[in-house]
């Protein structure tokens, strides 16, 4: 069965420092999202594509944070300079020609920042 | 704008006995409905949803929900756990491609 990939599977970085984190969705899947999950809270949605495409990055920390799919395929999200707030599980899904409510997701990208 | 609330941070059931978690959305319309269940270091995978049509829904893994509009909840019941059901649910509400996440139910299993 087909399943998103996400890599490294955890992350520990210094604060100030830079930070990337790479997501495979399922192929054919058109769109992507970036969630981010910190304990105790429900997920937040930080960004979304449509193929190459940013349709949605309104909660994105611009300041910090960037997202690129260049290719339409896979994506890589970057946190410079990483902070103490952003200690978070940080979750990739997609969803493709069932329609936007079947989202895949991907095992995440645990980040501690010291 | 739609929410969704989980009043149940934590629930904790014995090894074979009946599981409620509850949930409660605000939506303007008829909701896109869904549980999902995130296992300890993975991601969330989808136990069942809900768009239209019979307001009691199956999901995978022996999960059922019931859609009740008089309430505005939409709540997962199980009816005997398994050691393996201890994880983390989030319900969660969507409309126009974008799915808004509860904070979840965190379920423990008592042996």
């Amino acid at each position: 069965e087909a399943e998103v990939a996400q890599s490294p599977r955890y992350k520990i970085t210094e604060k100030s420092q830079a930070v990337a984190f790479w997501c495979d969705p399922i192929s054919g899947h058109a769109t992507l999202y970036w969630y981010r999950q910190i304990l105790g809270q429900g997920l937040e949605l930080l960004v979304q594509f449509q193929d190459e495409s940013v349709v949605d990055d309104s909660q994105l920390p611009k300041d910090r944070f960037s997202a690129e799919r260049l290719k339409g395929v896979d994506s890589t999200l970057k946190i410079q300079p990483a902070e103490l707030g952003d200690s978070a599980m940080y979750l990739c899904a997609s969803s493709g020609p069932g329609g936007w409510y079947e989202q895949y997701f991907g095992p995440g990208t645990r980040l501690t920042v010291t | 704008a739609q929410s969704v609330t989980q009043p149940d941070i934590h629930i904790t059931v014995s090894e074979g006995a009946s599981l409620e978690l509850r949930c409660n959305y605000s939506y303007g319309a008829t909701p896109y409905l869904f549980w999902y269940v995130q296992s300890p270091g993975q991601g969330l995978q989808l136990l069942l949803k809900y768009f239209s049509g019979d307001t009691l829904v199956q999901g995978i893994k022996g999960f059922e929900a019931e859609f009740k509009r008089s309430q505005s909840s939409f709540n997962l019941r199980k009816p005997s756990v398994h050691w393996s059901d201890a994880a983390e649910y989030f319900c969660a509400v969507g409309s126009y491609d974008k799915i808004i996440f509860g904070k979840g139910t965190r379920l423990h299993i008592l042996p």
